[in-house]
């Protein structure tokens, strides 16, 4: 089984509509991330949490929101979704004492916004 | 403006040969290098990193090199495998902060 699952694995919804992509580890790791990928752009860092009670914005957290249930589960929200919303989206967990940038995937969830 | 390019969107290889992968930044903040590989319909994996106060550091067929007055990087996987094939990102990040700043990624097909 993967340590880091993400659901939906593709998703298409309408613009306004609030949509939640939901993250499970089992690698018992105390921090997740999500990131969405763009073509022809590199990953970008939409939250960062670093424990259940610690929650970070990244570099394009406007528009989403997160919530950490769990040290094991993470989920992305988007409120009213809008098509420039339509990409690739990681979910990745790293574990405390090892190399912060060591960071562990999901497979992604592919969404579009029409 | 992208702080970590990776300006070769594709490269094709020859199975055996060596495959070459660059990467260049433009924040001379960053102190920690990352390679990551995807596979479609997976995520990224880590492959090998390497720090600012060494120039090369080596994983098997795999070996970063950084050359810091250049801000340039580079990946070399010796021999190609067909299992190379893949999309190879390029990311870095500095001690003071905890984001990695990703390149665009560069696809490597290795042709048998």
């Amino acid at each position: 089984d993967a340590d880091v699952t993400q659901t939906p694995r593709n998703r298409i919804t309408k613009t306004g509509k609030r949509i939640m992509l939901e993250c499970s580890q089992t690698k018992g790791h105390d921090r997740m991330y999500w990131y969405r990928q763009d073509p022809g752009l590199g990953l970008r860092l939409i939250y960062y949490s670093f424990d259940v009670k610690d929650i970070n914005k990244g570099e394009i957290s406007d528009g989403y929101s997160v919530s950490r249930q769990a040290q094991a589960k993470f989920s992305l929200s988007l409120e009213s979704a809008i098509p420039n919303q339509t990409a690739l989206y990681f979910c990745a967990t790293s574990a405390r004492g090892e190399r912060r940038e060591t960071q562990y995937f999901g497979p992604g969830t592919r969404l579009l916004v029409l | 403006d992208q702080q970590v390019k990776q300006n070769s969107p594709s490269l094709s290889v020859q199975e055996g040969r060596i495959s070459i992968l660059n990467c260049d930044y433009t924040n001379s903040m960053f102190d920690y290098f990352l390679w990551y590989k995807k596979y479609p319909a997976e995520g990224p994996t880590f492959l090998i990193s390497i720090s600012s106060i060494k120039d090369k550091n080596e994983d098997g067929r795999f070996t970063v090199f950084l050359n810091k007055s250049a801000k340039h990087l580079s990946l070399h996987i010796v021999p190609s495998q067909p299992g190379d094939s893949a999309v190879y990102f390029c990311a870095a990040t500095s001690y003071s902060n905890y984001q990695l700043i990703w390149g665009a990624g560069t696809k490597l097909i290795i042709k048998p």
